[in-house]
C-alpha cells in the first residue's frame, strides 16, 4: 500500500512570495489533514477535510493560507504572501473513516524556509 | 480543549539501557492517547495508541505505554534501546468523535554507544 505522498520535499522562498504544497493521500482515505510543525514544536492542525468538505479550519490563517481538496482526493495548501514565521515543515496526513478514532498516516512533509 | 505536556525536551540514553518518556495530558473525559515517532526527514509513525481497556499498551518496535488516569499520564517505555531508536517522540491526545489530535512539543532521544 502506497503511503501519503507530498511534494516538494523542500522549498526556499523569499518573504512576500507565494508557495504551494501538494498532497496525495492513501487511496480510499476520506479524511485529510494539513499540519504545520515549527522547529521545536509538535504538529499543529491547520485544516481538516472530510472528502471535499472542510471540517475544521479554525487554526488556518485565512488571510494568507488557503487549501482545497479537489474531488475528495489530492489536496493543495497555498501560502500567499509568505512571512518569515511561516518557516516550518508542512505535514499532510490521511485517515480512513471509522470510530472511535482512526489512525492518521503521515507523509514525509515539506520543509519550507522563508528568507 | 485537550492538551499535552512532554516535560523532557531532550533525553540521552546509552544503547541497551532502558528508556522512559513522560507525557501528561489534560482532557475532561476519557482521552484517546497516542505516541508517534519521527526520524529525521521522515513523517510521523504511530508507535501505539490507547482507547480503552487494558491500561498497558504494547506497540511496535518493542515500545509500551501505560495509561494512568489518576496521574493524567501516558508514559512511553522501552526496556533496551537500540541506536535506531534515536528520533523525536510525540505524545498526542484526541477525543471521541473528533478526529483532531493535539500534540505535545516532543522529546528528542539521543542514543550513545
Amino acid at each position: 500500500e502506497a503511503g501519503v505522498a507530498q511534494s516538494p520535499r523542500y522549498k526556499i522562498i523569499e518573504k512576500r512570495q507565494s508557495v504551494a504544497f501538494w498532497c496525495n493521500p492513501i487511496s480510499g482515505h476520506a479524511t485529510l489533514y494539513w499540519y504545520q510543525q515549527i522547529l521545536g514544536q509538535g504538529p499543529k492542525l491547520l485544516i481538516q477535510f472530510q472528502n471535499n468538505g472542510v471540517v475544521d479550519d479554525s487554526q488556518l490563517p485565512k488571510d494568507r493560507f488557503s487549501a482545497e481538496r479537489l474531488k475528495g482526493v489530492d489536496s493543495t495548501l497555498k501560502i500567499q504572501p509568505a512571512k518569515l514565521e511561516d518557516s516550518a515543515v508542512y505535514l499532510c496526513a490521511s485517515s480512513p473513516t471509522g470510530q472511535p478514532l482512526p489512525e492518521q498516516y503521515f507523509g514525509p512533509g515539506t520543509r519550507l524556509t522563508v528568507t | 480543549a485537550q492538551s499535552v505536556t512532554q516535560p523532557d525536551i531532550h533525553i540521552t540514553v546509552s544503547e541497551g539501557a532502558s528508556l522512559e518518556l513522560r507525557c501528561n495530558y489534560s482532557y475532561g473525559a476519557t482521552p484517546y492517547l497516542f505516541w508517534y515517532v519521527q526520524s529525521p526527514g521522515q513523517g510521523l509513525q504511530l508507535l501505539l495508541k490507547y482507547f480503552s481497556g487494558d491500561t498497558l499498551v504494547q506497540g511496535i518496535k518493542g515500545f509500551e505505554a501505560e495509561f494512568k488516569r489518576s496521574q493524567s499520564s501516558f508514559n512511553l517505555r522501552k526496556p533496551s534501546v537500540h541506536w535506531s531508536d534515536a528520533a523525536e517522540y510525540f505524545c498526542a491526545v484526541g477525543a471521541h468523535g473528533d478526529y483532531k489530535l493535539s500534540f505535545g512539543a516532543g522529546t528528542t532521544v539521543t542514543v550513545r554507544a
